[in-house]
């Protein structure tokens, strides 16, 4: 199966600043996910990364909020904006179509 | 959408006891997976199983789609075992998750 490396593993933002989450895959995939799972809570899909297009955002994630590329098969970005605390959570992205996940980047902000 | 429900939320065993895990989903569902959550974090697939049983080791799970619930069973438990384990439906609708706890 895949294997996905995610940057920064970690990371302290103060509020207001943006922070850029890679995701690479060893392999091209068709399908990207990009997820967030807020402390002591399950994993939310954030949107569907598709390669050559806009990604696809789950109700109540928007684009500006959450801006997402997709430049080739085996590599995204998401990008979470305008920070505050209430974004602190860890990000992970997936692949599918046997969902693999990546390790997680986990975001603090002050 | 679905509504994904797992029970029970919380669960401590002693090393080498059996448990089972269950997942209610309210509508019929083309895909379910099982994961595990380590405590750090990492989340690995468990099983794809929209339907039927599958086994891996001292892992196995049912799914009965007609009756809309999947079971997680897991023998013999290791502290190794120790984290929260999700089901996802179709869109990779998740539950709340089960927490376990493993105590050697």
């Amino acid at each position: 199966s895949a294997v996905i490396s995610q940057k920064p593993s970690r990371d302290i933002c103060q509020r207001g600043t943006s922070l850029t989450i890679q995701c690479q895959v060893d392999s091209q995939v068709t399908m990207m996910f990009w997820y967030r799972q807020q402390p002591g809570q399950s994993l939310t899909l954030i949107a569907t990364a598709n390669q050559g297009s806009e990604a696809t955002y789950e109700s109540g994630f928007v684009i500006d909020k959450f801006p997402i590329s997709r430049p080739n098969l085996t590599f995204s970005t998401l990008t979470v904006s305008n920070l505050s605390p209430e974004d602190s959570s860890i990000y992970l992205c997936s692949v599918g179509p046997t969902n693999v996940f990546g390790p997680g980047t986990r975001l603090t902000v002050l | 959408g679905i509504q994904v429900e797992q029970s029970p939320p919380d669960l401590i065993l002693q090393e080498g006891a059996n448990s089972t895990l269950r997942c209610n989903f309210s509508d019929s569902v083309n895909n379910l997976q099982w994961f595990h959550q380590n405590p750090w974090g990492q989340l690995i697939n468990l099983f794809y199983i929209p339907s039927g049983t599958k086994q891996n080791g001292r892992l196995s799970a049912t799914t009965v789609a007609t009756e809309r619930y999947s079971l997680l069973y897991i023998s013999s438990s290791q502290t190794t075992d120790s984290g929260v384990y999700f089901c996802a439906v179709d869109d990779m609708r998740f539950g709340a998750g089960t927490r376990l706890t493993v105590k050697p």
